[in-house]
């Protein structure tokens, strides 16, 4: 199994909504990413789980919560976005991140739109 | 401050002719480099790879080119097919988790 599944694929919500974003792997990889990315601009890493734990959060807005509970699946709570906040949001998984050779596989990504 | 760069947002190709995508660095910490491809609603997909201890690394059709003095790599795609129509990012990294995207370049294969 090659794969990084995300759920769901879309999600529309309201500036006071609670949701929650879910990302799987069963690769064995122990290092797993948030990346967001809007129209026509690259990927940007949000945050990186090394071994279930959070190792890199790239100054992203409490608004956003990650969590790991355990090294196949990667959580992003999500609470009072903002409009702005509407992007793709993608997850990643690869081997241990002390590899140089560090081929990160990506989920499809789930479509967030904030109203 | 942009570290990774692709000057060239849109290229269009022939079917059958080389496709060549070009990248730049300005961090000369970086010392591996991926290349990704990214059709629409989906997630980016890996291609190739090249560390910094090599210049040329090959992949079937795929072949990436590193110059380290001129902080430029490439990516040579031959022949061209119409299924290699999407957006390419060239990526890097300095041996940690964190990968450094380019802007993209919009490959379109003319049938």
């Amino acid at each position: 199994d090659t794969e990084v599944t995300q759920t769901p694929k879309h999600l529309v919500m309201g500036m006071t909504n609670k949701k929650s974003l879910k990302c799987e792997q069963h690769m064995g990889h122990r290092a797993m990413y948030w990346y967001k990315q809007k129209a026509k601009k690259p990927p940007e890493l949000m945050f990186v789980y090394s071994y279930e734990k959070l190792s890199i959060n790239e100054s992203v807005p409490s608004r956003f919560s990650p969590e790991c509970p355990n090294s196949s699946l990667l959580n992003l709570h999500l609470h009072a976005l903002q409009p702005e906040d509407s992007a793709l949001y993608l997850c990643a998984s690869s081997q241990v991140t002390s590899l140089v050779n560090n081929e990160q596989f990506f989920g499809p990504g789930t479509r967030l739109t904030v109203l | 401050d942009q570290q990774v760069k692709q000057n060239s947002p849109s290229l269009s190709v022939q079917e059958g002719r080389i496709s060549i995508l070009n990248c730049d660095y300005t961090n000369s910490m970086f010392d591996y480099f991926l290349w990704y491809k990214k059709y629409p609603a989906e997630g980016p997909t890996f291609l190739i790879s090249i560390s910094s201890i090599k210049d040329k690394n090959e992949d079937g059709r795929f072949t990436v080119f590193l110059n380290k003095s001129a902080k430029h790599l490439s990516l040579h795609i031959v022949p061209s097919q119409p299924g290699d129509s999407a957006v390419y990012f060239c990526a890097a990294n300095f041996g940690n988790e964190k990968l450094t995207f380019g802007t993209g370049t919009r490959l379109t294969i003319i049938p």
